[in-house]
């Protein structure tokens, strides 16, 4: 049963420090995502990628966040430097590009203290 | 801009029927899906269905879309317990399949 997965699935930190989140897509799926889910914006598009080539991140916040695929089994999301309004859910998703229906993993849970 | 409205929340015995709605606004959809959220995990895809489609089933659901009034709507049947969950609404959007979401509809069943 392929799935997404993600890592860390909770992290704490304080605010001012570096969080790395890894997304492992499922093998085969060339486009990958990466939402936040808070309760006041429900969830946002971030980012994605297609054959690892980042094809939107506007929904990113530029000055602190950064997404990657060092490879096709890996996907990152750094936030340098969290801050308490980061704290939310983070899910990843990937697609496979003949029916493009994207499979979420579990999320992390990020809480910025 | 393209936007996604769904109600917050539905309750229903359980055994009866569930009807969660959904608007969007972009004409140009091409696929519609549901996605469904239980409490602390991801989105599970239940079922989606293709602009040119008035109506998919699958089991208990039914998906009926009129692309006149860009409505959409997923029908549980004999809705469980194991049902309560969030679900999302969400069109497809662009020609690299951005998702827009909608706020999501709390599905509360009682015995």
């Amino acid at each position: 049963d392929a799935r997404v997965t993600q890592t860390p699935r909770h992290k704490v930190t304080e605010m001012g420090q570096e969080v790395t989140m890894r997304c492992q897509p499922i093998l085969g799926h060339n486009t990958v995502f990466w939402y936040r889910q808070t309760m006041m914006q429900g969830l946002e598009l971030l980012a994605y990628f297609r054959n690892r080539a980042p094809l939107d991140d506007s929904g990113m916040p530029k000055d602190r966040f950064s997404a990657e695929m060092p490879d096709a089994t890996l996907a990152t999301l750094k936030i340098q430097p969290s801050e308490p309004r980061d704290s939310a859910v983070y899910f990843c998703a990937s697609a496979p590009t003949t029916t493009d229906t994207q499979y979420f993993g579990p999320g992390t849970r990020l809480t910025v203290l | 801009g393209e936007d996604v409205e769904q109600s917050l929340f539905l309750s229903v015995r359980e055994g009866d029927s569930s009807v969660i709605n959904c608007t969007y606004t972009d004409s140009s959809s091409t696929y519609l899906y549901w996605y469904k959220q239980e409490p602390g995990a991801g989105l599970q895809l239940l079922t989606y269905i293709f602009s040119n489609m008035d109506m998919k089933q699958d089991q208990r659901l039914t998906v009926l879309l009129n692309k006149k009034d860009k409505h959409l709507s997923l029908r549980i049947a004999d809705t469980q317990t194991g049902d309560s969950a969030i679900y999302f609404c969400a069109e497809r959007f662009g020609g690299y399949n951005k998702l827009i979401f909608g706020a999501g509809t709390r599905l509360a069943v009682h015995p």
